[in-house]
């Protein structure tokens, strides 16, 4: 399968943990974005990478949060001290540079309890 | 700042009937997608409209593009209960770093 995979796909967590997700893109796909989804809501952007540098950042980015992709290849973003707010689908997609569609993974859904 | 405004955001129907779903902005798209999505999984891509005026069909479902760029909408035919999901539609926004916008989705459950 060469699409864009994510792990876990599923993460319980209590409160003021931390977590690390994963996000292994497209391999020809230079771009890679994370967003984040509630229920009943479209997901919204939280941060994006093109090769190894993060370009932009939303401000529902809060300090707890930080993603790396040290290598231009995959991605992991981390919540430190989780809130039970943080509770959502965290989704990955990437892109080529020469086009703008973005393939999305299957997304982890973080529980913080 | 572009939003996108889709509706209905909730539908119930019964298989068999056909159905429109429409997504809106005050602001010119320079390309929309739409999207399905199941519970527990990422948007899956159903098509990107960049034209104005533009019709795309995937078997039973047609996409349209407005001749303004402002709005567009997709029509499923004969819907069966596996089209049962939510539809988003997303935009890039401004600037280079392509970013989605989306609407907030519509929930389309087909009844058997």
């Amino acid at each position: 399968d060469t699409g864009v995979s994510q792990d876990p796909r599923h993460k319980i967590t209590k409160r003021g943990q931390n977590v690390t997700f994963r996000c292994d893109p497209i391999s020809e796909h230079n771009r890679l974005y994370w967003y984040r989804q509630t229920l009943g809501q479209g997901p919204e952007f939280l941060t994006y990478f093109q090769n190894e540098a993060q370009l932009e950042k939303s401000r529902l980015l809060s300090d707890r949060f930080s993603a790396e992709r040290p290598k231009g290849s995959f991605s992991t973003l981390e919540i430190q001290r989780t809130e039970q707010g943080d509770s959502a689908m965290y989704l990955c997609a990437s892109s080529a540079s020469s086009v703008y569609l973005q393939f999305f993974g299957p997304g982890t859904r973080l529980t913080v309890l | 700042t572009q939003l996108l405004e889709q509706s209905p955001q909730f539908l119930s129907i019964q298989e068999g009937e056909n159905l429109t779903v429409y997504c809106n902005s005050s602001s010119v798209f320079s390309s929309l997608q739409w999207y399905r999505q199941e519970p527990g999984e990422g948007p899956v891509l159903l098509v990107t409209v960049v034209t104005g005026g533009e019709v795309k069909k995937l078997k039973r479902l047609t996409f349209q593009f407005g001749d303004a760029r402002k709005d567009s909408s997709l029509h499923i035919t004969a819907a069966q209960p596996g089209d049962t999901g939510l539809y988003l539609c997303a935009s890039q926004g401004p600037g280079n770093n392509r970013k989605l916008i989306w609407g907030l989705g519509t929930s389309l459950a087909v009844n058997p």
